[in-house]
């Protein structure tokens, strides 16, 4: 089947602006997460969707951030004022669980550049 | 907090030599362990995880990984690479949390 799509494969924006990024996860997945590939560093985890809600933001790095996932299946990670060091690679994950022991399935990402 | 270190940024090896990709964390009660590849311009793909039971981890690929408790670590082998295991892999660990912590990745490189 399906595995998790994003959209768009990238984005280039400029200082100030503000820019959504899209993930689709593969159906039937109640556990969707977000993390940050930075040049030369692992994903860096910012937050976990467990159906509709943020079962845990603790990785958001400030109120700039924010995500939802209205329907418990699509999510949308939003960026406010975006910022140079905000460039990375975004990464969308889903699950079928969400436990600890769940295997997250990744997406092929969003490369986001902020001139 | 949990952290993992992968001790090796870049292993260069030739085809159809051993590799081993060692990652260490830190010390937690009960922890699930984890190896991912990422190809070029593609996501990251589960090689193999420990969760409980027997040490030795057998994945995709022909990799396998062994758990070892005492020395905290989860060390990534292959008797035999191939030019297609160029990649670069990932080792994560949870603490039952469904956060996933990385470590910084190792770039393998097979030439022949």
């Amino acid at each position: 089947g399906a595995g998790v799509s994003q959209t768009p494969s990238n984005k280039v924006t400029e200082k100030g602006k503000y820019v959504e990024l899209r993930c689709d996860p593969i159906s039937g997945h109640t556990a969707l997460y977000w993390y940050r590939q930075s040049l030369g560093q692992g994903p860096e985890f910012l937050i976990y969707f467990q159906g509709t809600g943020a079962a845990d933001d603790s990785g958001l790095p400030n109120d700039r951030f924010f995500a939802v996932r209205p329907e418990g299946s699509v999510s949308t990670l939003k960026i406010q004022r975006t910022e140079r060091g905000d460039s990375a690679v975004y990464l969308c994950a889903s699950s079928e669980g969400g436990g600890g022991a769940d295997t997250q399935y990744f997406g092929p990402g969003t490369r986001l550049t902020v001139l | 907090a949990q952290s993992v270190t992968q001790l090796d940024s870049q292993v260069p090896v030739f085809e159809e030599a051993p590799v081993e990709l060692r990652c260490n964390y830190s010390s937690s009660v009960s922890v699930y362990l984890f190896w991912y590849v990422q190809y070029p311009n593609q996501g990251l793909q589960l090689l193999l995880k420990y969760l409980s039971g027997s040490t030795l981890v057998k994945g995709i690929n022909g990799f396998e990984a062994e758990f070892n408790k005492s020395q905290t670590s989860f060390h990534l082998r292959k008797p035999s690479v191939h030019i297609s295991d160029t990649a670069e892999y990932f080792c994560a660990v949870s603490d039952g949390r469904a956060a996933l912590i990385f470590g910084k990745g190792t770039t393998l490189s097979v030439s022949s």
